[in-house]
């Protein structure tokens, strides 16, 4: 199957600070990822579509501003948290699919915890 | 797109127990897919069910698409304790909308 990498693993960060995480595919292309987040003991909810080369699409009610998603290359997507609040903790996991495979992988998600 | 519904949110067996989940959904499913998250970790795929009636296994465990496909159920059969977790059905291909998942605790 296809790998796909996160970092950081786990973020602590102050309220009111931005915070990056980066989503890679490591051994194909992707050329749209998805950014999903998960609360404790709860279900995951996408959050949005990062499509390399153009504006991600955002799920309803995800303030585009507040988190910015880049997907510059075929491998690399980045969700940005900016002006993180205590509310915004929460784990963030990205998947990328290929054409050769039916299912989504998963990144090891990044858990945020904003003070 | 529409939610799907999942249940129960948790079951908790004795080892050796079997165990089910189901995913309904109120209008037709193009497919739909099992996932299991162990506890700190990620969604790992399991399977995808395509034809109505469709029926699967994977050594203990067995997937079912209703006729109708609009419910799935994934059985296992003989807990044990390497199957605790969470239990996710989704529908779509890429852009996945998660059931609400059950969790799966499991007495030694």
């Amino acid at each position: 199957g296809a790998v796909v990498s996160q970092h950081p693993s786990w973020v602590i960060c102050k309220s009111g600070t931005s915070v990056k995480i980066e989503c890679r595919s490591l051994d194909f292309q992707a050329t749209t990822m998805f950014w999903y987040r998960q609360f404790p003991k709860q279900s995951l909810m996408l959050m949005a579509t990062s499509n390399e080369g153009s504006k991600a699409t955002y799920e309803q009610g995800v303030e585009k501003d507040k988190f910015l998603i880049n997907h510059a290359s075929l491998t690399l997507s980045t969700l940005t948290v900016t002006s993180a609040h205590p509310e915004d903790s929460s784990f963030y996991i990205c998947s990328a699919g290929t054409s050769a495979y039916n299912e989504q992988f998963f990144g090891p998600g990044t858990r945020l915890t904003v003070l | 797109g529409q939610q799907v519904m999942q249940i129960p949110q948790y079951q908790h067996v004795q080892e050796g127990e079997d165990f089910t989940t189901y995913c309904n959904s109120s209008t037709t499913l193009s497919n739909i897919q099992w996932y299991k998250q162990r506890p700190g970790g990620h969604p790992v795929f399991l399977i995808q069910l395509v034809k109505s009636g469709e029926v699967k296994k994977q050594k203990r465990l067995t997937f079912q698409f209703g006729e109708a496909k609009k419910n799935s159920s994934l059985h296992i059969t003989a807990t044990q304790t390497t199957d605790v977790g969470t239990y996710f059905c989704a529908r779509g291909a890429q852009k996945l909308v998660f059931g609400q998942g059950t969790r799966l605790t499991i007495n030694p």
